[in-house]
């Protein structure tokens, strides 16, 4: 079936800092892939997606591209802000499975002034 | 509504007590599904309505879970005789009508926080 491994954090940075989020997945079929973001005391927000492979999500100055022969869709950003500390989590959906999410456990991020 | 919207936000029951937690997903939006996000982990899906349908529920736990949407709108998770492993964040997540390839983006709402005593 379908699965997503992620980065284990937590991760601290510094403002300014480059933030790259490791993300590898397992599916069958064509997934599209996700990451989504949770701030502090806030709900799930749909961050970036890409659907098909070389597709490149872009949001908020992070990126992520779908890289099919490495089952890879990794985000970064090149200068994070202290607004940008939150759990990121990475996801796909589709494929065999056509509508439900599979979540990696989730990367906490805090980015210190 | 703007978004989806779940109530109660923060549930404490005690073991044994049923709980009833609300979704109300975006208007128009065709399909819902159940997240259940345990402590430090990603959500793990419970199950899908498409209308009023629940065309999946293969990852309910357990027979005590149970969810509908009898109008296909809103939609209802019951927990009967929770136990103290119920404790989690529960997500409702609803999606527009599927268009041709890809897959949809999900809108999740806010979650409830249900803690079993």
């Amino acid at each position: 079936g379908n699965s997503v491994t992620q980065m284990e954090g937590p991760v601290t940075l510094s403002e300014e800092a480059f933030l790259t989020i490791n993300c590898t997945y397992t599916a069958t079929g064509y997934p599209s892939l996700f990451w989504y973001v949770q701030y502090p005391g806030e709900g799930l927000q749909l961050l970036l997606k890409a659907t098909k492979a070389d597709d490149k999500g872009s949001n908020k100055g992070f990126e992520a591209t779908y890289r099919k022969e490495t089952t890879s869709f990794h985000l970064e950003k090149g200068s994070v802000q202290v607004s940008d500390s939150a759990v990121y989590f990475c996801a796909l959906g589709g494929g065999s499975n056509d509508y439900k999410l599979s979540f990696g456990a989730g990367t906490t991020v805090t980015v210190r002034a | 509504g703007a978004g989806v919207s779940q109530s109660p936000r923060y549930k404490v029951a005690k073991r044994g007590q049923d709980v009833a937690l609300r979704c109300d997903p975006i208007s128009g939006h065709v399909s819902l599904f159940w997240y259940q996000q345990a402590l430090g982990q990603g959500p793990e899906f419970l199950t899908y309505f498409q209308n009023e349908a629940q065309l999946d529920k293969s990852g309910l736990p357990s027979d005590r879970f149970f969810a509908e949407r009898p109008e296909g709108s809103v939609s209802t998770l019951k927990i009967q005789r929770t136990q103290q492993e119920d404790s989690a964040v529960y997500l409702c997540a609803s999606v527009q009508p599927w268009s041709s390839g890809g897959q949809e983006t999900q809108y999740f709402g806010p979650g409830t926080r249900l803690l079993v005593l």
